[in-house]
C-alpha cells in the first residue's frame, strides 16, 4: 500500500522558523518532492530529495532519511505570503507521484 | 506552470452531462499525468499517459472516466454522466520521462 502522513495544520509567526514533517510507506521509492499550493491554485515545485541529507534552497530546506521513511521541509524567516498548503509527495514506479493530504500553514504577524 | 495549459479553467455541468477536460503539455514533454483534488483533500493520482499509450490507469474510477493522449492535440480527460461527487479540481502535469511533473493551473469542475 501507499501511505504518506503529514500534519493537517500548523501555525507560526512571521520571521520564525517552521518544520513540516512527512513520513511515508510506499511500494518503491524514486524520490520525494515538496510542493507549495496556495488556495485555488496549482501546486508549485519547491524541492526534490532522492539521496539522504539536507538540500538547501534559499529560505527553504528539505531533508530526507530513506531508512526512516522520513522527510521534513524547513521554512526560515517566515513571511505572510508563505501561508499556504505544503504537499509532500513520493515518486513511485512507474514515475507517478503519491501525495500526502497536505499541511496547511498559517503565518501570523 | 505557464508551460502546461489546461482548459477550461472552470467548468459547470449538470448531473448526467459529459465533462471534457483538456491538457496541453509543455513543449518537448511526452508524458502527461492527471490528478484529482477533492475539496480539503490531497491530490490523487488518476492516470499516466504517453502519446497514444496509457502507461498506468490504476487511479481511474472503473466507470464513466476515460483519458487519452492522441498523437496530435491535447490530452483529454472525459467524464461521462457526471455526478455531484465528481466536483473537484483536476490537475494535469507534464514531464519528460523520470521527472515529477510541472502542473497546469487546473480545471475546477462543478456538478450542479
Amino acid at each position: 500500500g501507499q501511505n504518506i502522513d503529514q500534519p493537517t495544520e500548523m501555525t507560526a509567526t512571521e520571521g520564525a522558523i517552521v518544520q513540516i514533517n512527512c513520513t511515508y510507506q510506499t511500494s518503491g521509492f524514486n524520490g520525494l518532492f515538496w510542493y507549495q499550493q496556495h488556495a485555488g491554485e496549482a501546486p508549485t515545485f519547491l524541492s526534490y530529495n532522492v539521496l539522504d541529507g539536507l538540500e538547501e534552497k534559499g529560505r527553504f530546506s528539505s531533508f530526507l532519511s530513506r531508512s526512516k521513511g522520513y522527510s521534513y521541509l524547513l521554512l526560515k524567516e517566515l513571511q505572510m505570503k508563505d501561508s499556504a498548503s505544503y504537499l509532500c509527495a513520493v515518486r513511485v514506479p512507474a514515475d507517478k507521484l503519491i501525495f500526502g493530504t497536505g499541511t496547511r500553514l498559517q503565518v501570523f504577524p | 506552470n505557464a508551460g502546461v495549459m489546461q482548459n477550461p479553467r472552470h467548468l459547470v455541468r449538470r448531473r448526467g452531462q459529459e465533462a471534457r477536460l483538456r491538457c496541453s503539455p509543455m513543449k518537448g514533454h511526452s508524458h502527461v499525468y492527471w490528478y484529482r483534488q477533492l475539496p480539503e483533500e490531497g491530490l490523487k493520482f488518476m492516470v499516466y499517459l504517453q502519446k497514444e499509450n496509457i502507461i498506468d490507469e490504476s487511479g481511474m474510477p472503473k466507470e464513466r472516466f476515460s483519458a487519452e493522449f492522441p498523437k496530435e492535440g491535447p490530452s483529454i480527460l472525459r467524464i461521462q454522466q457526471v455526478v455531484r461527487g465528481d466536483s473537484a479540481a483536476y490537475f494535469c502535469a507534464s514531464s519528460p520521462p523520470g521527472q515529477g511533473g510541472t502542473f497546469g493551473s487546473g480545471t475546477r469542475l462543478t456538478v450542479v
